[in-house]
């Protein structure tokens, strides 16, 4: 059961141009959204997060928008560079005792030069 | 500091073969824990610790089993390797559980069962 829908499976998008990738969540227990981005042939790194009680936040080029009423979150990046090219996992943390990490399936972006 | 760190890098298993992947951290952290990634099905928890001699299952832990002996190594066991463990397998530890935790990960051992 995919708690953490995530779209679109892949993208291309031009230097320069923007990248958004939309997850959508079910559990309204879920209390921590954080972005990994993954280079191939490394494990994922934490990019950015967000908590609920935030609509938006932004760090440099990357900013994630929420929208708790609809249970959905999205990742922006602007200007977007070929060394962004890499798959971006959306996530959700359950805290019972242990951080449980439920993650969505993935976007592989590919920034065109 | 290394971080987190598994071997091998890669593996080839027969079906019904056993083997152990290694995974440790020198960065001091309580929780630790093993990821399964798959095409199209993003990550999924197999097992994890919340410290040295506990441990509990994840979403997936059918065929795998873990220990805990020190707060740096968690290795993950599997018992009889089916194709279906086919995967890139991921460690990852973080320093405290809490929801705001970063969760850092190693670089990935992939298995492929023949």
């Amino acid at each position: 059961q995919q708690q953490v829908k995530q779209s679109p499976q892949s993208l291309i998008v031009q230097k320069g141009g923007i990248s958004i990738i939309n997850c959508a969540y079910e559990n309204t227990a879920f209390d921590y959204f954080p972005w990994y981005q993954q280079f191939p042939g490394k494990g994922p790194a934490l990019l950015i997060a967000i908590r609920p009680d935030v609509s938006e936040k932004k760090e440099g080029r990357f900013t994630i928008s929420f929208n708790k009423s609809a249970k959905q979150f999205s990742l922006h990046i602007m200007d977007s560079q070929p060394g962004d090219s890499a798959t971006y996992f959306c996530a959700a943390t359950l805290n019972t005792g242990f951080q449980k990490l439920v993650f969505g399936t993935g976007t592989r972006l590919l920034v065109s030069p | 500091n290394a971080g987190v760190t598994q071997t091998p890098k890669f593996q080839v298993l027969k079906t019904g073969q056993s083997m152990t992947l290694q995974c440790a951290q020198d960065m001091n952290h309580e929780y630790m824990s093993w990821y399964r990634q798959d095409p199209g099905m993003g990550l999924r928890l197999i097992h994890y610790s919340v410290g040295a001699g506990i441990t509990d299952q994840g979403e997936v832990p059918n065929g795998y089993n873990v220990s805990r002996s020190t707060t740096e190594d968690f290795p993950l066991r599997l018992l009889s390797a089916a194709p279906s463990q086919t995967s890139v397998y991921f460690c990852a530890s973080n320093i405290r559980g809490f929801s705001t935790d970063t969760q850092y990960f190693g670089p990935g051992t992939r298995l492929t069962v023949l």
